[in-house]
């Protein structure tokens, strides 16, 4: 699998405040995917990103893959409390079929109200 | 439209006991089966994943074992519990090599 550091390791914020993670490889990623989890649940599958430079909007959420590939970012516009929990990416390298999904750590959002 | 279910969602063991979860999937067929672990407040390590029947890769053997006797079917076992064993269980599906992962409900894991 691949490796990727993902940070910070937790964030906490004001309900309202913009909030971003980011997951970094040092190698070039085939793609990324973005999950959520919420505090006691299970993770939900987010978005998938591919091609260079890629921006991908979700209504708040903002997801960018990097030009060389190697990192990605995760925005969240004026948070809400349904925004809590743990968001992960989840990497795939490059050069041929990779079956094995390895996750980052994660990033755990709290939202005070 | 595809489900995953997986059981039981809670169980308590004792030390040396031994480990069975199952996990199943409806609607699709011959899908990519996972198994993660993930302690409190972690993050999720890749156990057991399966690209077919009988067909079984193992990231972390320990004490753990997987067996996929049916197409949509994927068990995760143990012969006897070790405490470092609890911990929360997840079962995951794609329907295909590089796609998304469904997850199902999870399974916690306690070993007293």
């Amino acid at each position: 699998g691949q490796q990727v550091m993902q940070i910070p390791q937790y964030q906490h914020v004001q309900e309202g405040e913009d909030f971003t993670t980011y997951c970094n490889s040092s190698t070039t990623l085939s793609n990324i995917q973005w999950y959520k989890q919420r505090p006691g649940g299970h993770p939900v599958f987010l978005i998938q990103l591919v091609k260079s430079g890629e921006v991908k909007k979700q209504k708040r959420l903002t997801f960018q893959f990097g030009e060389a590939k190697k990192n990605s970012s995760l925005h969240i516009t004026a948070t809400q409390t349904t925004d809590v929990g743990t968001y992960f990416c989840a990497p795939r390298g490059s050069g041929g079929s990779n079956y094995k999904l390895t996750f980052g750590k994660g990033t755990l959002l709290t939202v005070n109200p | 439209s595809q489900t995953i279910h997986q059981w039981p969602a809670t169980l308590v063991q004792p030390v040396g006991s031994p480990l069975s979860l199952e996990c199943t999937v409806e609607g699709t067929s011959n899908p990519n089966l996972y198994w993660y672990r993930q302690a409190a407040g972690r993050g999720l390590q890749l156990l057991f994943y399966s690209v077919g029947i009988g067909q079984i890769s193992s990231e972390v053997p320990q004490n753990l074992s997987a067996s996929r006797p049916q197409d949509r079917q994927f068990i995760l076992s143990s012969k006897k519990l070790l405490l470092s064993d609890s911990s929360f269980y997840l079962c995951a599906w794609s329907p295909n090599p590089r796609g998304e992962l469904f997850f199902g409900e999870g399974s916690r894991l306690t070993v007293l």
